[in-house]
């Protein structure tokens, strides 16, 4: 079964580093986009940042840019996230999950819109950040 | 403050059909497909609804999505008690480079 695992939450201060990582198995991890996701206490979902398959490409959600790095090794089937400058805000659920999409295309007289979506996704790792 | 507003809370009785709303903007929804998951009760979120109308293997018929211009619905047949949950609308945003998701739905089943 295709699965994705989360490890390296936990406790740490503010202004606190962590890096996070996530373990893919049972699918080709070099041919897909990941991402991302987190989840505060009693809140909704945030999304935090994404990869290509390759690494080149990253984007970042704003509250987190320039203090998140996400990057990957696909011999080692693993993503991380690494967090730096942490705050008590940080503190959340996080999630790896998987993308696949498809560019906007037209056949037979309709055009179909672009699709990007989060099909596989890990069971999360706590991070909490206080003094 | 989530860039899709979806309502906070659904509810409907076990057999009844319900409805969930999500309303984007052209860089969104109106751009690219919706897609929405389920979270239950103290687990992660999985996959519901892709590409607007697209359920993954699994995924009972009973659930179907549907989207017209910036905004987007998920609709629920035949509601049972295992349908309490939180839905969540999301689509990829153009403009922002993000996967951009609403504020989440809690559904009840009375």
């Amino acid at each position: 079964e295709e699965q994705l695992v989360e490890y390296g939450g936990g406790l740490v201060q503010p202004g606190g580093s962590l890096r996070l990582s996530c373990t893919a198995s049972k699918f080709t991890f070099s041919r897909f986009e990941m991402n991302w996701v987190r989840q505060a206490p009693g809140k909704g979902l945030e999304w935090l940042s994404y990869i290509d398959n390759g690494g080149s490409t990253t984007y970042y959600a704003d509250s987190v840019k320039g203090r998140f790095i996400i990057s990957r090794d696909n011999a080692k089937n693993s993503l991380s996230l690494q967090m730096n400058s942490l705050r008590v805000g940080d503190t959340a659920v996080y999630y790896c999950a998987r993308e696949r999409g498809a560019p906007r295309y037209c056949s037979g007289g309709r055009c179909y819109s672009a699709t990007r979506y989060l099909d596989l996704w890990g069971l999360g790792t706590l991070v909490r950040v206080t003094s | 403050q989530a860039v899709l507003t979806q309502p906070p809370s659904a509810s409907g009785t076990p057999g009844q059909r319900v409805t969930i709303s999500c309303s984007g903007s052209g860089s969104n929804i109106g751009t690219n497909t919706i897609n929405w998951y389920r979270q239950l009760p103290g687990m992660a979120p999985t996959l519901l609804i892709s590409s607007d109308d697209q359920r993954p293997s699994g995924v009972p018929d009973r659930f179907s999505g549907s989207k017209s211009g910036t905004s987007g619905s998920l609709a629920i047949s035949g509601l049972q008690s295992e349908d309490e949950a939180d839905y969540y609308c999301a689509a990829w945003d153009d403009t922002l480079n993000a996967h951009v998701f609403g504020g989440g739905t809690t559904l009840t089943v009375l």
